[in-house]
């Protein structure tokens, strides 16, 4: 069975422009969260989904949103970059017992 | 107090010696605990996971939960090169069950 997979892998932006990155959950899974990890740090949460709905948010602006498919598939969009966006923004798959499952991750530089 | 917290190290092992990576955690309510290993430039990868008080084993990998002293912690036995790696402790933080907070990591080399 495919994992998690998230697509861009690699994108370079300037600052002030838009970005979305796209996951798709382990087959069967209905939760995607999404993380953003920086150098040197541990992932951040920033938004779950489930069946659709948003069940949580993290200390993210509101440049962030996200959004999840009937397919369970989710985006994250981010406005306006600012050079602090940079970083590998990782989207789980959730099981049964909480634990997360990531995909490779999408790597974002803002110039 | 964060939430948890991790010696960022370098820690480094000679190979096949014994790998200890400690964590701690400040929600006494807690009841799940992860750890998980990240490569340089990859994602994380989940290694263990622990619910119980005691010790969780899974081939080389032993994981301890003390949950009143709040301690959790990953040993790596017969450590090898390829356990070099950054590993992650995660705990369900506020008191739910979809929301994991991270440490910063431990950072592991282990030496030929």
């Amino acid at each position: 069975d495919a994992g998690v997979t998230q697509s861009p892998t690699h994108l370079i932006k300037t600052r002030g422009q838009q970005v979305t990155l796209r996951c798709s959950p382990i087959s069967g899974h209905k939760s995607v969260s999404w993380y953003q990890q920086v150098l040197g740090q541990g992932p951040q949460f920033i938004f779950q989904y489930y069946e659709k709905e948003e069940r949580g948010r993290g200390n993210f602006p509101d440049r962030f949103s996200a959004r999840q498919f009937p397919n369970y598939s989710s985006e994250l969009n981010v406005n306006a970059l600012l050079l602090g966006d940079s970083a590998l923004y990782l989207c789980a798959s959730t099981g049964a017992a909480g634990e997360l499952f990531f995909g490779e991750g999408s790597r974002l530089t803002v110039l | 107090q964060k939430e948890v917290e991790q010696n960022s190290g370098p820690l480094s092992v000679p190979e096949g010696a014994i790998a200890s990576l400690n964590c701690t955690y400040s929600d006494r309510g807690s009841q799940s605990f992860f750890w998980y290993r990240q490569y340089s430039g990859k994602s994380p990868e989940l290694i263990m996971s622990i619910y119980s008080n005691g010790d969780k084993e899974d081939g080389r990998f032993t994981a301890q939960l003390n949950k009143a002293s709040q301690y959790v912690s990953l040993l790596i036995r017969d450590s090898q090169p390829s356990d070099s790696a950054t590993y992650l402790c995660a705990v369900p933080s506020g008191g739910s069950n979809y929301k994991l907070t991270f440490g910063k990591g431990t950072l592991l080399t282990v030496n030929p």
